[in-house]
């Protein structure tokens, strides 16, 4: 899992609630990605950053937030309005270079909704 | 658009024999492409990749993967497969967009289970 930590390991969330989840990297990275990942699906992309201050919708955007503020931090905030939030949550980051730009991840966040 | 496909959901092979997980690929420009393992409730670990030069491709754990372009295939393979190495396998494509920031595309995964 390299120099990425995500927390909490696990977290719970009752409807109508927004919840906070944690990615920080100390690898020097300038791009920081979240996943989502459901069974059978792979992995599907919900916001990436290439920069600070910066950040693209992915492809399932809808329903979730992100800020970039810091190099090292890329909080993810599941709102209210992301229907079906269970799921196991992953954050990546990588050097944005040309050609060498590997994603590395953090262990993962999983969110169940009680 | 790019897309990749990993064709068998689930793979068994015996201890010591040797393993391969099935990836095919389409992408207009040129493929660069990924392998990640991922033990139960862990983040994906990074195996090797494909950017361009040798058709085989040397990664971690004693995994390979050869890619062969008039195929469109990026398969993994291991000589002798470990009980050890049971686990779910990505495979991935990076997606043709502008920025820095190069995104992937992933399959759906392979379960890998190594019996003993």
């Amino acid at each position: 899992d390299g120099g990425i930590t995500q927390s909490p390991k696990y977290l719970f969330r009752k409807e109508g609630q927004n919840v906070t989840l944690s990615c920080e990297q100390n690898l020097n990275h300038d791009a920081m990605y979240w996943y989502r990942q459901d069974p059978g699906q792979g992995l599907r992309l919900i916001y990436y950053s290439q920069i600070v201050n910066d950040f693209q919708k992915g492809d399932i955007a809808e329903g979730y937030s992100v800020s970039r503020e810091k190099k090292e931090s890329f909080p993810l905030t599941v709102t209210s309005a992301q229907k079906n939030p269970t799921a196991f949550y992953l954050c990546a980051s990588s050097e944005a270079s040309r050609l060498t730009d590997t994603q590395y991840f953090g262990p993962g966040t999983r969110l169940t909704v009680l | 658009a790019q897309s990749v496909a990993q064709p068998e959901d689930q793979v068994n092979v015996a201890e010591g024999n040797p393993l391969t997980v099935k990836c095919t690929y389409s992408v207009s420009g040129n493929p660069y492409l990924f392998w990640y393992v991922q033990y139960p409730n862990r983040g994906l670990q990074f195996l090797l990749k494909y950017i361009t030069g040798d058709n085989l491709v040397k990664g971690s754990y004693g995994f390979e993967a050869e890619f062969n372009k008039s195929q469109t295939s990026f398969h993994l393979k291991k000589p002798s497969a470990l009980v050890s190495d049971s686990a779910l396998y990505f495979c991935a494509v990076r997606r043709e967009t502008s920025g820095s920031a190069r995104q992937l595309t992933f399959g759906s995964g392979t379960q890998l289970t190594v019996l003993p």
